[in-house]
């Protein structure tokens, strides 16, 4: 695809309940990042891929959340247990090296009830 | 602690002026700088990257870096109510991790 392909673009689940949140990179790029943005605050940094391996997984808040990234491509971020607190749109970015600019994709945004 | 600095604003302008976006960043070994638009409800949308000092023009679009002072700015000419929009600043280094700004409002005005 041309761009970064994140779904589903929303997500309604109820408190306790477990979500997949799914994020298909730009063809060929291995660097993937997740990043939460609650309503009317920044980018929050919550976990780094380069290939397969994840480098940096300290913006994760729990450890109910848990990420992984298979064949270079295809990541997957994972929510247990969800809180209301964990309400935020969900962005995922890739980047064909790391310092190189990084595309992000529409956006999950997930509503814990 | 790696930290991005941007007035959180908002920034109101004319249409036609220039708008000035400022950032300042506490990592010297960073190494590439990017400044992104987000409209609300959005995403946000790569307009410029820069990686050595001095200035970098794209259509109405003028990034200025300047390592030693830690500074980077965006100027946006003839600015349009198009433009309005919350202005991301991101500075990468070592880790290879973007760091974000929170962001600088600008509305222009017509």
């Amino acid at each position: 695809g041309a761009g970064v392909s994140q779904s589903p673009s929303n997500k309604v689940t109820e408190k306790g309940k477990d979500v997949e949140l799914r994020c298909d990179p730009i063809s060929g790029h291995t660097a993937l990042y997740w990043y939460r943005q609650s309503l009317g605050q920044g980018l929050e940094f919550l976990i780094y891929f380069q290939g397969n391996s994840a480098p940096d997984k300290s913006g994760l808040p729990s450890d109910r959340f848990s990420a992984e990234r298979t064949g270079g491509s295809v990541s997957t971020l994972t929510i247990q247990r969800t809180q209301q607190e964990d309400s935020a749109v969900y962005l995922c970015a890739s980047s064909s090296q790391g310092l190189n600019e990084a595309f992000f994709g529409q956006g999950t945004r997930l509503t814990v009830v | 602690q790696k930290e991005v600095e941007q007035n959180s604003g908002p920034l109101s302008v004319p249409e036609g002026a220039i708008a000035s976006l400022n950032c300042t960043y506490s990592d010297r070994g960073s190494q590439s700088f990017f400044w992104y638009r987000q409209y609300s409800g959005k995403s946000p949308e790569l307009i410029m990257s820069i990686y050595s000092n001095g200035d970098k023009e794209d259509g109405r679009f003028t990034a200025q870096l300047n390592k030693a002072s830690q500074y980077v700015s965006l100027l946006i000419r003839d600015s349009q109510p198009s433009d309005s929009a919350t202005y991301l600043c991101a500075v990468t280094g070592g880790s290879y991790i973007p760091t974000f700004g929170r962001g600088t409002s600008l509305i222009v005005h017509p």
